[in-house]
C-alpha cells in the first residue's frame, strides 16, 4: 500500500477563499482522522470518522470547517471562507479500530492564507 | 477530556548521552500510550508505544515507563545519535474509538 496520500502538499491562497484538502486513507483502515499541526497549538485532533461517519468533531474551530467522507477511500475538509490564522499543516491519518491504535499519517498538506 | 501535559518542550544533549522526556496525563480510563517521532518537515511515526497492563517496554536504544497511579509516562533514549534529533510527542488514549491526545512536543536537538 502506498501509506495515506493526501493532496495537495501545499496551497498558497488569499483570505475568504476556499480551501479544499484531500486525503485517501490506508486501503482496509475503518478510522480516519484529521489533525491540524501549528507551532502555538501543536497536534489538533479536528474530527474522526469511523466506517465513513463522523464520531468526534469537537475539535473543529468553528463553522468554516467541515468535513466529509462519502466513501471508505476518500475524505475532504473543506475551510469556507479561508482565514490567515487558518495557516498550518493539516494532517489526515488512518488505522484499524481496536487496540493497535498506531496512527498512519499522510505527508501533510501545508496550507498558507495570505 | 484527556489532557497531556509534556517536558521539556526543548533538549538538547551531547551525542552518547541520554534523553528523557515525561508526560503527565489526565484521564485515568486512558490505557494506551504511544511515542511519535517527527523528523523536520516529515510526517509523525510511531516509534513505541506501551499499554496499561505493562510497566516498562523496550525496543533497542528506547525505553518507555509507565505509572499508573501517578499518570505519568517516560521516553528514555540512551546513546543518542544525531538521527536522534527530531520533534517527539507523547499522546494518550482509550481503546475505544483510539482518539488520540497529543501532548505539547519536545524538540531534541543532539549535538556531535
Amino acid at each position: 500500500d502506498a501509506g495515506v496520500i493526501q493532496s495537495p502538499r501545499h496551497e498558497v491562497t488569499e483570505m475568504g477563499q476556499e480551501v479544499t484538502l484531500r486525503c485517501k486513507p490506508i486501503s482496509g483502515h475503518d478510522y480516519l482522522f484529521w489533525y491540524r499541526q501549528t507551532m502555538m497549538r501543536g497536534l489538533e485532533l479536528l474530527i474522526y470518522f469511523n466506517n465513513n461517519v463522523p464520531i468526534d468533531d469537537s475539535g473543529m474551530p468553528e463553522d468554516r470547517f467541515s468535513a466529509k467522507m462519502p466513501n471508505a477511500s476518500f475524505s475532504t475538509l473543506k475551510i469556507q471562507p479561508s482565514e490567515p490564522r487558518d495557516s498550518a499543516v493539516y494532517f489526515c491519518a488512518s488505522n484499524h479500530g481496536g487496540n493497535t491504535g498506531e496512527l498512519f499519517f499522510g505527508e501533510g498538506s501545508r496550507l498558507t492564507v495570505l | 477530556g484527556e489532557n497531556v501535559e509534556q517536558h521539556p518542550s526543548t533538549l538538547s544533549v551531547q551525542e552518547g548521552d541520554s534523553a528523557v522526556i515525561k508526560c503527565t496525563y489526565s484521564d485515568s480510563a486512558s490505557n494506551y500510550f504511544p511515542w511519535y517521532k517527527q523528523e523536520l518537515g516529515k510526517r509523525p511515526q510511531l516509534i513505541i508505544d506501551i499499554r496499561s497492563n505493562v510497566g516498562e517496554k523496550k525496543d533497542q536504544r528506547i525505553a518507555v515507563t509507565l505509572n499508573k497511579t501517578a499518570k505519568h509516562f517516560s521516553l528514555h533514549i540512551t546513546e543518542t545519535q544525531p538521527e536522534d534529533s527530531a520533534v517527539y510527542f507523547c499522546a494518550a488514549s482509550k481503546a475505544a474509538g483510539n482518539k488520540l491526545t497529543f501532548g505539547g512536543g519536545t524538540r531534541v536537538l543532539v549535538k556531535p
